[in-house]
């Protein structure tokens, strides 16, 4: 059971717009710990996405967003496309030092 | 371009002790922290711990007791050790960078290495 909550899964069509959500506590990301997000395509390591809750690494398409708000997080992804269909996860850290994973959301891209 | 490299053993006996070992080439070791994670099969992504270049550590409190993570900055290495292991430690487990440049996000990853636990 981990920390940080995510959706189990998200669906959208080709071109629409999808979140996934990132709820923890007020001893994570509520004390101000800084959100990270990947992307892991089946049988590969995860890619980060988004780094310090909204940054993207060079390379990664504008159409990835994330944002932060009190003990939450949101990754946004735009104009969906087919090679977008992974499992997503969210990762912060806690009062005791340790980092955390959400539990990973998969996108289906219908 | 930075990339990290890890080996160990696949196949272990319930009670045996993992051994894994990730290499860093292409790039800096100091400066960094330098993470373990893993993921059972059809499962999520799990944080073992962590160690700097000074050898300063932390842990996932749910895996403490078990865990050991040590480095060789001369051989730009980090290590890990999982005691006592059981089928529920089966999973494949990734080594990663955490770049100060990122804020410590994990920004390179090792390939992973599959390791079952069977009697």
């Amino acid at each position: 059971q981990s920390v940080l909550t995510q959706p189990p899964s998200v669906s959208g069509a080709p071109g629409q717009r999808v979140t996934i959500s990132c709820t923890g506590s007020n001893s994570n990301i509520g004390a101000g710990y800084d959100v990270h997000w990947y992307q892991q395509l089946p049988g590969t390591a995860p890619k980060l996405l988004i780094y310090a809750n909204s940054n993207r690494p060079s390379g990664v398409p504008d159409r990835f967003s994330g944002s932060k708000s009190d003990t939450s997080a949101s990754l946004a992804i735009t104009g969906l496309q087919a090679e977008d269909e992974a499992d997503y996860y969210c990762q912060s850290y806690d009062s005791s030092l340790s980092a955390a994973f959400g539990g990973g959301t998969k996108l289906t891209v219908l | 371009q930075m990339q990290l490299q890890q080996w160990g053993a696949g196949l272990l006996k319930p009670s045996e002790t993992l051994s894994l070992t990730c290499a860093v080439y292409g790039g800096s070791f100091s400066g960094h922290y330098w993470s373990w994670i893993r993921q059972p099969p059809g499962k999520g992504l799990e944080w073992i711990g962590e160690i700097n270049d000074s050898g300063s550590t932390n842990y996932n409190p749910s895996l403490k007791s078990r865990v050991t993570i040590s480095v060789d900055t001369s051989k730009k290495q980090f290590f890990l050790k999982l005691s006592s292991v059981t089928a529920a430690d089966t999973a494949v487990y990734y080594c990663a960078r955490e770049g100060p440049h990122f804020y410590y996000a994990m920004d390179v990853w090792g390939q992973g290495t599959t390791v079952t636990v069977s009697s």
